[in-house]
Parts: structure tokens; C-alpha cells; sequence
């Protein structure tokens, strides 16, 4: 299969920065996606990247290095809302179809 | 333009019973997945529709089906419920054109087996 692994949980200050990483086999990649679940919500698209670098978006910015298979989501002054759950998806090709594959998420706390 | 919605939203059955579940992708979608998400397995990727057609399947029994009809709305069917299928299960919709393609989830269908 195709693990991908994240961080099960991470607390961090509102105001602060925080950095969840995701680690992913490289075979097949196509691209990676990273979404944001509020508990009993569905998950929300927060960036996607496919080249190496850093995709910025808002507080939010997102890393790719594909030939190390590691990604990171940035989260810069935080705020109480940003407590959720974070998944990282990768989106894998084989056979002429493709297939996106998530890890398990990462929830984070922001606390005071 | 309107999201992804599904229904029933909540749904309460016993062992052995069937199960269906709808979803209405975002207009001028093709492509419809589903996926089951549990506490300890997280989002696992049960099969995906793309004009009619299952073009991926996950590694679920075959207990588990679903179609997809020519508006692009699907269903997806569970039979012979067994308690560990007790679930949220969301679907999400995309253009289907490959690469590039971002998925949009629905807002999940929590399905509880007694």
C-alpha cells in the first residue's frame, strides 16, 4: 500500500506558527493535497502542490519535495478556528487511473 | 454554485439490514468517490464513478457497491451490515479529468450499525 504518515496530534498558541509534516512513498505520485476537517464536518480543500517549492495561500502555505516524498503545511498566527484536523492526500496514478490516499490526519489544538 | 450534498445526513440500522446512500456532486462534476472514516482508520477510499462507470476501487468486500447515474448523482449500497461498518461516509465530487483535479467533499453520511 501506499502509507502516508502524519503526526497524530500537535497543540500549539494562538498567534504562533505551527508546521505538520506528511511523509508519503514516492511511487506514482501525482500530486498533493492538503484539507482541513472541523470535528463532525467534512473535510475542505486547502492547497494543492504538484512541483517542488512552497505554495503560499493567506496564513496558510503548503511544501513540496517530491524526491524526498516529504510535504509540510505552514500555519502562521493561529487562530482559536484553526483547531481541526488536518489530512494530507496524495493522489497516485497507476494503470491509467488515479487514486487519492490520505493519512490518518493530524489534530491540532490551538489553545490561548 | 451549489456544493456537494448527500443523504440522508444520519441513519441508524442493525446488523445483517442494507444500507443506501446518495450523493449529488457539484454541477458539471463527473466524477463522484467515496470514502468511509472511522476514528482509527481515518479517510479510507472505497471506490470512484466517473460517467457511470467505476473506474477505481478500494479494498472493501463486495458488500459494498455503488453506481453512478447519467446526471452524475451516485449511490452507494452497504449490505448484510455488520457493526464495524458503523461510519461517516463521505463523498466527493470532481471534473474527473485526471492530474490536477481537486476533490470536494459532501458533508458525510453518519451511518451508526446496532
Amino acid at each position: 500500500g501506499q502509507n502516508i504518515d502524519q503526526p497524530t496530534e500537535m497543540t500549539a498558541t494562538e498567534g504562533a506558527i505551527v508546521q505538520i509534516n506528511c511523509t508519503y512513498q514516492t511511487s506514482g505520485f501525482n500530486g498533493l493535497f492538503w484539507y482541513q476537517q472541523h470535528a463532525g464536518e467534512a473535510p475542505t480543500f486547502l492547497s494543492y502542490n504538484v512541483l517542488d517549492g512552497l505554495e503560499e495561500k493567506g496564513r496558510f502555505s503548503s511544501f513540496l519535495s517530491r524526491s524526498k516524498g516529504y510535504s509540510y503545511l505552514l500555519l502562521k498566527e493561529l487562530q482559536m478556528k484553526d483547531s481541526a484536523s488536518y489530512l494530507c492526500a496524495v493522489l497516485y496514478s497507476g494503470a491509467g487511473s488515479y487514486q487519492l490516499t490520505f493519512g490518518k490526519g493530524t489534530k491540532l489544538s490551538v489553545i490561548p | 454554485k451549489a456544493g456537494v450534498t448527500q443523504t440522508p445526513r444520519y441513519l441508524i440500522k442493525t446488523r445483517g439490514q442494507q444500507v443506501t446512500l446518495s450523493c449529488s456532486p457539484i454541477s458539471g462534476h463527473r466524477s463522484v468517490s467515496w470514502y468511509q472514516q472511522t476514528p482509527g482508520q481515518g479517510l479510507q477510499f472505497l471506490f470512484e464513478y466517473f460517467s457511470e462507470t467505476q473506474r477505481n476501487k478500494g479494498n472493501f468486500p463486495g458488500r459494498f457497491s455503488g453506481r453512478q447515474f447519467s446526471n452524475s448523482r451516485s449511490e452507494m449500497n452497504v449490505s448484510t451490515l455488520e457493526l464495524g461498518d458503523s461510519a461517516l461516509y463521505l463523498c466527493a465530487s470532481s471534473r474527473g479529468d485526471g492530474d490536477t483535479d481537486t476533490q470536494y467533499f459532501g458533508p458525510g453520511t453518519r451511518l451508526t450499525v446496532l
